[in-house]
């Protein structure tokens, strides 16, 4: 089983529509973030939490709010879909007592918005 | 704005090609320099570099930093078809102890066989 686990894996849903990503892990990670990848811009960040009280906007936070459920739940919303939301989406943990200091991702969340 | 560039952004070549791919940052209080690979699912860590000159190797792959001059190489030497992705270039940087990495744009390669 992931350490990381995203849901749903693919979604292809209409402009104006609420959707919800949700994102698990099993790694006893405090650290969670969300990730929209697009071709050719590489990764940007758009919320990350430190802890299940502690949420902060990333690069592109505009159109999405997150919420962190629980230590090892953290999901993205869209409260209403736009077509420039098509994108690949992916949740990472990290632990700032690691030495390498490496994000650990999901399998990611393809959205497409019509 | 802090800022990390890869180049090129894409490069084909033949199975035992060595390539070189370029990462250079702009990033306030730089605190390391990590390299992912991503096939066609989720970034794989590489490496993670922190100090300048020393070499990271790991098989075929090798990566070294240069905080002077703000840019770091992967190399792949002996290339082979599994070589074929995405490699990201991602600086952790910025105020605070925030693990917040900043990603660059990634450069696609693809290896003939």
């Amino acid at each position: 089983d992931a350490d990381v686990t995203q849901t749903p894996r693919n979604r292809i849903t209409k402009t104006g529509k609420r959707i919800m990503l949700e994102c698990s892990q099993t790694k006893g990670h405090d650290r969670m973030y969300w990730y929209r990848q697009d071709p050719g811009l590489g990764l940007q960040l758009i919320y990350y939490s430190f802890d299940v009280k502690d949420i902060n906007k990333g690069e592109i936070s505009d159109g999405y709010s997150v919420s962190r459920q629980a230590q090892a739940k953290f999901s993205l919303s869209l409260e209403s879909a736009i077509p420039n939301q098509t994108a690949l989406y992916f949740c990472a943990t990290s632990d700032p007592g690691t030495v390498t200091g490496e994000l650990f991702f999901g399998e990611g969340s393809r959205l497409t918005v019509l | 704005e802090d800022k990390v560039v890869q180049s090129p952004l894409s490069l084909v070549v033949h199975e035992g090609d060595t390539v070189t791919l370029n990462c250079s940052y702009e990033v306030t209080n730089f605190r390391s320099l990590l390299w992912y690979k991503q096939e066609k699912k989720a970034p794989t860590f590489l490496f993670m570099l922190t100090s300048s000159g020393i070499e990271k190797k790991s098989g075929r792959l090798s990566s070294i930093l240069d905080k002077k001059e703000l840019f770091s190489i992967l190399n792949i030497t002996a290339t082979q078809t599994g070589d074929s992705a995405v490699y990201l270039c991602a600086v952790e940087g910025g105020s605070g102890n925030t693990g917040k990495l900043i990603f660059g744009q990634g450069t696609t390669l693809q290896v003939k066989p």
